[in-house]
This record gives C-alpha cells, structure tokens and sequence, in this order.
C-alpha cells in the first residue's frame, strides 16, 4: 500500500523568504504527483500536477519537482507572502485511489 | 468547464440521527467520484470510492455508506449518527485514476 508522508509538519518563515516543502513516497510506481493547498475549513485546491515523466513543473511563484526513483517530490514557494500561509498536500495516484500526505502547515509571519 | 457541488456546508446532527450528503459534477462523463473525511488535526482518509453508476469500493468499514443512483450524483449516508463521525467531509472527482483531482469546498459535520 502506498505511504505518503510530509515534512515538516508545520513551518514558520519571515516574509519574503524562499521554502521548500517536503514529500515522499513508498511506491515509486506512480503516474503523476498532485501538490494542493487547503485554507482553514475550505475545500483543497489543486496547485500543480508534475507527471511521471516530468522532472518539474511550475506556477507563478510555485516549482514543483519530483524523482521518482528516490520517492520524493518538493515544493519550492519563491518569496513567501503572508497570503501563502495554509496548509499544503501532496497526493500520488495508486490503482483508482489517490494517498494524500497528512500535509505541511505553513505560516508565513508578516 | 467543469464544476463540482456539494452541500450543505455545515451540518449539525445530534447522536443517532441520520445523515445525507450529496455532491454534483458538472460538465464531466463516468468521472471517478471520491468521499473524504478529514478529522481535526488528521490527514485525509478516503471512505468511499466510485468507477461508474452502482459502483462503489468503500475503504473504511464503518456505519457510514454511499450511493451512485446518478453518473455525476454522489450520496453519502448514515442510518444513525454517532459522535465519532464528526469531521470535515470532502467529495471529490477525477476523470480517471491518474487524472488530477478536484474537491467540492467540503461540509463540516458535528454530531453532538
């Protein structure tokens, strides 16, 4: 069964800073790797899907990137704004289900 | 484009009462449907999964089941409530297995 996990838990950075989020998978035998960002008592919202085939993917301020072979993927967040703060999720298809990480909270501190 | 509803947006049930939520694609076919549950302070547990019309895989053996009377209908249901089923319920749908997933805004169950 496939495990997704993230670190760290919860991350605190001063505005303006560069962040990397962390997360990693058992099953290397993914088709893509789904990155999601979730307000507090909202829906998740889709940020960037990276392929299997794909080494990065970017959005704006937001690179993905993902190695399969190591089971990892990262988030990189360029010059963070306090708007950035929420808490982040990866999932990874396996079969016809998708396993989400228990998520990283980020605040970013004004 | 395609849309996904679900409702209602908080619910407040007492112990043994039953229980209701629906989700609605539009602009999709045959989507694969999800149900998710996301306690407080916990990732995401899946409870329902669903590949086509009267088709579904549940994950979790627990009093709670779901319905597909539609191809872009999603019920989940229970019988008789308990506090335990108190949480955050998402319903989401992809297009296949491998295609990106997308949420409705979720419904805040609490069972009192």
């Amino acid at each position: 069964k496939q495990e997704v996990t993230q670190i760290p838990a919860a991350l605190s950075v001063p505005e303006g800073e560069n962040l990397v989020l962390n997360c990693s998978f058992t099953d290397s035998a993914i088709y893509n790797l789904q990155w999601f960002r979730q307000d507090p008592g909202k829906g998740l919202t889709s940020l960037l899907l990276i392929q299997s085939s794909q080494r990065e993917q970017t959005s704006g301020r937001l690179n993905a990137s993902l190695d399969k072979s190591s089971g990892r993927s990262t988030l990189y967040i360029a010059a963070s704004q306090p708007g950035d703060s929420a808490t982040y999720l990866c999932a990874v298809p396996t079969g016809n289900q998708f396993y989400f990480g228990t998520g990283t909270s980020l605040t970013v501190i004004p | 484009s395609q849309t996904i509803h679900q409702w209602p947006a908080t619910l407040v049930q007492p112990v043994g009462s039953p229980l209701s939520l629906e989700c609605t694609v539009e602009g999709t076919s045959n989507p694969n449907l999800y149900w998710y549950r996301q306690a407080a302070g916990r990732g995401l547990q899946l409870l329902f999964y669903s590949v086509g019309i009267g088709q579904i895989s549940s994950e979790v053996p627990q009093n709670l089941s779901a319905s597909r009377p539609q191809d872009r209908q999603f019920i989940l249901s229970s019988k008789k409530l308990l506090l335990s089923d108190s949480g955050f319920y998402l319903c989401a749908w992809s297009e296949t297995g491998d295609s990106p997933l997308h949420f409705g805004n979720g419904t805040r169950l609490t069972v009192t």
